[in-house]
């Protein structure tokens, strides 16, 4: 009964390669978010959706793409991979305007 | 812009030693303010929040008021326990349309039995 999960925990890659993580949430929430962690910690806002369309699109590179299929998913696809790619990943959700609550998180390592 | 400072860690603390972590924060608004807490290997949980000025938020013994005459944020506890060694993240946030968290740098937090 997770409330916010994502898939897979771990990913390690090639450079070069087109990868995708999924989330999910099961608590009914409207808004749905991707935050990337550096080796530092530091976090920082990707994407934001709420019902399925884009609200906040901070300066992220192009070969970044969130797809929504519906409001409980919002899955992040990563093509032509680079090294500096290589962080941990948190989606989080919400209702509209409302607290966040966060998955576990994807540890990706781009080799 | 927005933007929150946090005490850069590691703290390292003994068991049930008084635990201050100092958070400020520069906002254009009247932002709400959160902590959150990473546990190792884990995603962030949130721990507690302030919604406006003067009011304090607590959860399991951890407690922080929000001062807006000095901007600030900080984090207490009594008495810590090894159990709350993890990463703690200051954060502030506007109920827009946005919604979006802006978040401190994290600190560190090591308690010793």
């Amino acid at each position: 009964d997770t409330a916010v999960s994502q898939t897979p925990k771990y990913l390690v890659t090639q450079m070069g390669n087109d990868k995708s993580i999924k989330c999910e949430q099961n608590l009914g929430h409207d808004t749905m978010y991707w935050y990337k962690q550096d080796s530092k910690k530091f976090l920082k806002i990707m994407f934001s959706y709420n019902n399925k369309e884009l609200i906040i699109n901070e300066t992220v590179p192009n070969r970044f793409s969130p797809k929504s299929p519906d409001k409980a998913h919002l899955n992040l696809h990563i093509n032509s991979l680079e090294l500096g790619d290589s962080a941990v990943y948190f989606c989080a959700s919400s209702r509209f305007r409302d607290t966040q609550y966060f998955g576990p998180g994807t540890r990706l390592t781009v080799l | 812009g927005d933007s929150v400072t946090q005490m850069e860690g590691p703290v390292t603390l003994s068991e049930e030693a008084f635990l201050t972590i100092n958070c400020t924060y520069t906002a254009t608004g009247y932002p709400s303010l959160f902590w959150y807490v990473q546990y190792p290997g884990e995603g962030l949980q949130l721990l507690l929040k302030a919604t406006k000025a003067d009011d304090k938020g607590s959860n399991k013994g951890f407690e922080a008021t929000y001062r807006k005459e000095t901007t600030s944020f900080h984090l207490e506890k009594g008495s810590v326990q090894v159990s709350d060694s993890a990463v703690y993240f200051c954060a502030l946030h506007y109920y827009n349309a946005g919604n979006m968290l802006t978040f401190g740098g994290g600190t560190r937090l090591m308690v010793k039995p």
